[in-house]
This record gives structure tokens, C-alpha cells and sequence, in this order.
């Protein structure tokens, strides 16, 4: 069965670089959150959209922006990367009326 | 402010054995509990997962009990087999009735099961 695709897997950036991660939900899954998991730490919700439309915000900073697309798809830009930033990001999506959210593998960002 | 709280950071058992992971909540807006199984590098997948209308909810070897009252759950493991050994990791979500996964996790409990 198809799985919540993240892309890439691992990506490492150097201080006050920008990244992008990309997150595709199963299909017919019409929501799609995020979330960041530091070192040791358990995953923090980010943010989530409800077809294409911010549906919730959590503890996202400022540098970090988000949107889904028409495909459902959605992006996680990050702008001045900092060394804090470097965690693994979970994307997860789930369809109006199911009954779980599914996690992709997750992508590891280190800063450098 | 931990609004989830999983106290135990690691539990080790037999295998064949019982495993009992808990998992208390502090928002009495959560009506949705879950359950999450994490392997290193990966990303969580689930388990098993719970209404806040229901007491019990069962799916082969995996049971888990809500107390609402006492605002505690736990996840039973029945019989604890090697390749259970992960991170357990319990969420809860406010749903007010809608399909919302904005998720508040626990810290985790790292399960080991011993051959």
C-alpha cells in the first residue's frame, strides 16, 4: 500500500542556508501536518493544512513557512537555518473521517 | 508543560511475557488517544488507537485501556514477541468531533523484549 513519501531523506545545510522539504500524503489523504523531532526529544507538532488551507499552527518559527498544493503535496521551507534546526521532520497525513494520521519515514536535516 | 506524560523511559520484558505501557494526559479536551511504534530512523507508524467514548480497544496483540477519569491510558502487549522492541511513543488529540491528527506526543518508552 502506498505510504507518505518524504523527500529527501537527508539533507545537510551550513548556517543561514535555506532547505526545503517535500512531503507526499497517501493518496486521497487530504491532510497533511508536520512535525520536529530533536535529538532525544519526542516530535513537536509544526503545522498542518486541511486541503490546501493552514489548519493549525504549533511551535513553528518565523524562518519556517509552509503550503500544500493543489496534489496535495506539501513543502516545508526553512530560511536561516540554525544549528538547533538540524532534526528529524515527520510529515504525516490523514483523510477527513479516517481514523489515524501515517507518518512518513521522515527527513534528517543537519545544520552545520 | 508535558500534556502527555509517558513516566516509564524504558520497560524490559520477556518474551511471551506482558507488556504494560503507560500513559497519563493532563487536557481534559483530548478525546483521542494513539498509539505509535518507532524504530530508529524511521518515522512513527501506528498501532492502534482509541475514542474517548470507548474504555477498550482491541486489535490482536495490541489492547489499549482508557480511564478517563483518572486520565490515564496504557497499551498491553500480549504475548511480548522480540520485534516488538521499539519506541512506544502515546498521543492524544483534541478532535471537538472533526478528524483533527494535530498530534501532542509523549516523551516515548523505549520497550526491550529479552528471548
Amino acid at each position: 500500500a502506498a505510504g507518505v513519501i518524504q523527500s529527501p531523506r537527508h539533507l545537510i545545510k551550513e548556517k543561514r542556508e535555506t532547505a526545503t522539504l517535500k512531503c507526499y500524503p497517501i493518496p486521497r489523504h487530504d491532510t497533511v501536518y508536520w512535525y520536529q523531532q530533536g535529538p532525544g526529544q519526542d516530535p513537536q507538532f509544526l503545522i498542518s493544512f486541511y486541503e490546501k488551507m493552514q489548519s493549525d499552527k504549533g511551535s513553528i518559527p518565523d524562518r519556517f513557512s509552509a503550503q500544500q498544493f493543489s496534489d496535495y503535496h506539501s513543502e516545508l521551507n526553512m530560511s536561516s537555518l540554525e544549528l538547533g534546526d538540524s532534526a528529524l521532520y515527520f510529515c504525516a497525513s490523514s483523510r477527513r473521517g479516517g481514523t489515524e494520521a501515517f507518518f512518513g519515514q521522515g527527513t534528517r536535516l543537519t545544520v552545520v | 508543560d508535558q500534556q502527555v506524560k509517558q513516566n516509564s523511559p524504558s520497560l524490559s520484558v520477556q518474551e511471551g511475557r506482558i507488556s504494560i505501557l503507560n500513559c497519563d494526559y493532563t487536557n481534559s479536551m483530548f478525546d483521542y488517544f494513539l498509539w505509535y511504534k518507532k524504530y530508529p530512523a524511521e518515522g512513527p507508524t501506528f498501532l492502534i488507537s482509541i475514542s474517548s467514548i470507548k474504555d477498550k480497544n482491541e486489535d490482536g496483540r495490541f489492547t489499549v485501556f482508557l480511564n478517563k477519569s483518572a486520565k490515564h491510558l496504557s497499551l498491553h502487549i500480549v504475548p511480548s514477541q522480540p520485534g516488538d522492541s521499539a519506541v512506544y511513543f502515546c498521543a492524544a488529540s483534541a478532535t471537538s468531533g472533526g478528524s483533527n491528527y494535530k498530534l501532542t506526543f509523549g516523551k516515548g518508552t523505549l520497550l526491550t523484549v529479552n528471548p
